[in-house]
């Protein structure tokens, strides 16, 4: 059962163009959502995040959009550059009241490969 | 950089053995989580330790063990490896306590190939 999923494997865009990621989740209990980059061989990175009592946040070129009803997120980023080329991963946490611990854990969606050509 | 620290990088070993996975968190953090990463199934979560102490178990062969030593690096041991058992294992950190309490910061992995 997966909980967090990224229904597009990959996606092709052109540089200084809109690079649009989507993310659907389907447990009520997460209540922060992250988005991580990760290039081969090496470990994800964090890029941005945004708690479920927000509906938008914006850092620099990135922004994450949550509809919560829908149980949707999507990451934005304007405008994309070809080092902006990597794997995306939408991850989900429940924190502490709703997991009923405090392990954070984060479940992940399978990723979306971003490739911006020049 | 992370901060995270994995070693070895690199691990080819056969079926049937057993290896240690080693993991250094970022300076300051209690909390660490280990994650495998499967061609398949993308990013899952194994195990998450808390200052020397089991915190959360997830999809965690029961071949597969951990711990927290108390200068706070973490070992993973694979044991009676399997083919399948090849893949990336990720090691994570956070600072439970602070700001970003729900920022989870990656090594950069090793991969493991069991022939």
């Amino acid at each position: 059962d997966q909980q967090v999923k990224q229904n597009s494997p990959s996606l092709s865009v052109q540089e200084g163009r809109i690079s649009i990621l989507n993310c659907d989740y389907t447990n009520s209990m997460f209540d922060y959502f992250l988005w991580y980059k990760k290039y081969p061989a090496e470990g994800p990175t964090f890029l941005i995040s945004i708690s479920s009592i927000k509906d938008k946040n914006e850092d620099g070129r990135f922004t994450v959009f949550l509809n919560k009803s829908a149980k949707h997120l999507s990451l934005h980023i304007v405008p994309s550059q070809p080092g902006d080329s990597a794997v995306y991963f939408c991850a989900a946490t429940a924190s502490l009241i709703n997991s009923g611990g405090s392990n954070y854990k984060l479940t992940f969606g399978k990723g979306t490969l971003l490739t911006v050509n020049p | 950089d992370s901060g995270v620290t994995q070693t070895p990088k690199h691990l080819i070993t056969a079926t049937g053995q057993r290896v240690t996975l080693r993991c250094s968190p970022r300076s300051g953090d209690l909390s660490v989580y280990w994650y495998q990463q499967s061609l398949d199934q993308g990013l899952q979560f194994l195990i998450q330790y808390y200052n020397g102490e089991e915190r959360a178990k997830g999809n965690i062969l029961e071949r597969f063990s951990a711990q927290q030593f108390p200068d706070l690096h973490s070992e993973l041991n694979l044991s009676s490896l399997e083919l399948g058992d090849s893949a990336l294992y990720f090691c994570a950190s956070s600072d439970l306590a602070g700001v970003r309490y729900n920022e989870q910061f990656f090594g950069p992995g090793t991969r493991l190939t069991v022939l």
